[in-house]
């Protein structure tokens, strides 16, 4: 089957940094992406990474290793608008995207 | 216009009610999508519209029936709908469904109450 699997929360203080890992099995590998959703809001995209390394996108980065299966986003310089859930997604080898349950953030000052 | 726009926000409906949820985008995208997500869940896909046909229905039960009148609107027609049926309706679009760099864009959501 398909699985993704991320911590279903995390706590950290404004200004320090916070990394939120995701694993994944997964029907062939198409891509991940990295989602934020703030309570009641809609998803809002943060990266995409398909190729091994780091992408940087001003405090946030993300990290993939395909052989791994294993996905990080790296959030700097926490803001308390951080406070919010991030959701991982693969893309699987039909172009379906599979969803991890979220990652809730909650950032103390 | 780079938004997706879902209305109602809000909807409270009784169980033989039939009402609708419309979404609406101008960003020339090909393919249009229905989520359903329950509090703390991640989204659950309904239904894709690729190239305004109907690509992908996930099983989902008769009394949600969705509509693609033309590229830029969907809708989601509710009728005989159930209280677990309650949740928040979103929709998203993105340019290509058949690439991996699939970047979906999201509406505000739908929030549904069924009594």
């Amino acid at each position: 089957g398909q699985n993704i699997d991320q911590p279903t929360e995390m706590t950290a203080t404004e200004g320090a940094i916070v990394q939120i890992n995701c694993t994944y099995q997964t029907s062939g590998f198409n891509g991940l992406f990295w989602y934020q959703q703030h309570a009641g809001e809609a998803p809002t995209f943060l990266s995409y990474n398909v190729l091994d390394g780091l992408e940087e996108k001003g405090r946030f980065s993300s990290f993939l290793s395909r052989s791994k299966g294993y996905s990080y986003l790296l959030l700097k310089e926490l803001q308390m608008k951080d406070s919010a859930s991030y959701l991982c997604a693969v893309m699987d080898s039909n172009y379906q995207l599979i969803w991890g349950a979220g990652t809730k953030l909650i950032i103390k000052p | 216009d780079t938004e997706v726009t879902q209305t109602p926000k809000h909807l409270v409906m009784g169980m033989t009610n039939k009402k609708s949820l419309k979404c609406e985008q101008h960003m020339g995208h090909r393919a249009m999508y229905w989520y359903k997500q329950k509090a703390k869940k991640p989204p659950e896909l309904m239904f894709v519209y690729s190239y305004e046909k109907l690509s992908i229905n996930e099983s989902v039960p008769s009394r949600f029936s969705p509509e693609c009148p033309n590229s830029s609107l969907l809708n989601l027609h509710l009728h005989a709908l159930q209280p677990e049926d309650s949740a928040l309706y979103l929709c998203a679009s993105s340019q290509d469904p058949g690439v991996g760099a699939n970047v979906l864009t999201f509406g505000a959501g739908s929030r549904l109450t069924v009594l």
